[in-house]
């Protein structure tokens, strides 16, 4: 199966910037999203990388790496409802989706 | 609001009942997906239809019987499940299935509570 590796948690403060990153090893490629869920909520897309470089999207920039098999994304001036889990989610050769086991960020005051 | 709608929202049940989750997306998308997500584990594709077509089944036991009577509405038949069961259960749609970068949107789950 498909193996999607990210950090379990992450804490940071408010106003700061938070990297989390993502490997991958999958067969086949057609891209890497990312989205947030919030505690008891659906899960909400916030981008979608397929060529090398870096997608900015106001506070939130997603980069990925094909070669690696890397991405990370990186949240700027952190606001408390920042709070959430991000799912790296890798589109395989057959367009299946497979997700990692999400990311916890949780934003001090 | 992301325009697919789950019911129930929570749902406790015992092993030997017999229930159904529902799921409807109002965006004109031809692709529906259930997947099950347990607490720190990755969310994991239960199954796929494309045009109401079932196009994956990702080796879900039969005690799972998902249904597809348009492509605005999904099913998932649930009968004599485990407690092992008890999850989040997401459904999802996209466009189409079978082209890179189809962005998928999510439904608030079913949080099912098996005893």
């Amino acid at each position: 199966g498909q193996n999607i590796d990210q950090p379990t948690e992450m804490t940071a403060t408010e106003g700061a910037i938070v990297q989390i990153n993502c490997t991958y090893q999958t067969s086949g490629f057609n891209g890497l999203f990312w989205y947030q869920q919030h505690a008891g909520e659906a899960p909400t897309f916030l981008s979608y990388n397929v060529l090398d470089g870096l997608e900015e999207k106001g506070r939130f920039s997603s980069f990925l790496s094909r070669s690696k098999g890397y991405s990370y994304l990186l949240l700027k001036e952190l606001q408390m409802k920042d709070s959430a889990s991000y799912l790296c989610a890798v589109e395989d050769g057959d367009y299946k989706l497979s997700f990692g086991a999400g990311t916890t960020v949780t934003v001090r005051a | 609001e992301t325009g697919v709608t789950q019911t129930p929202r929570h749902l406790v049940m015992g092993m030997t009942n017999k229930k159904s989750l529902k799921c409807e997306q109002h965006l004109g998308h031809n692709a529906m997906y259930w997947y099950k997500q347990s607490a720190k584990k990755p969310l994991e594709l239960m199954f796929v239809y494309n045009f109401k077509e079932q196009t994956e089944n990702n080796s879900v036991p039969s005690r799972f019987s998902p249904e597809c009577p348009n492509s605005s509405h999904l099913f998932l038949h649930l009968h004599t499940l485990q407690p092992e069961d008890s999850a989040l259960y997401l459904c999802a749609s996209s466009q189409d299935k079978g082209r890179g970068g189809e962005t998928q949107y999510f439904g608030p789950g079913t949080r099912l509570l098996v005893l």
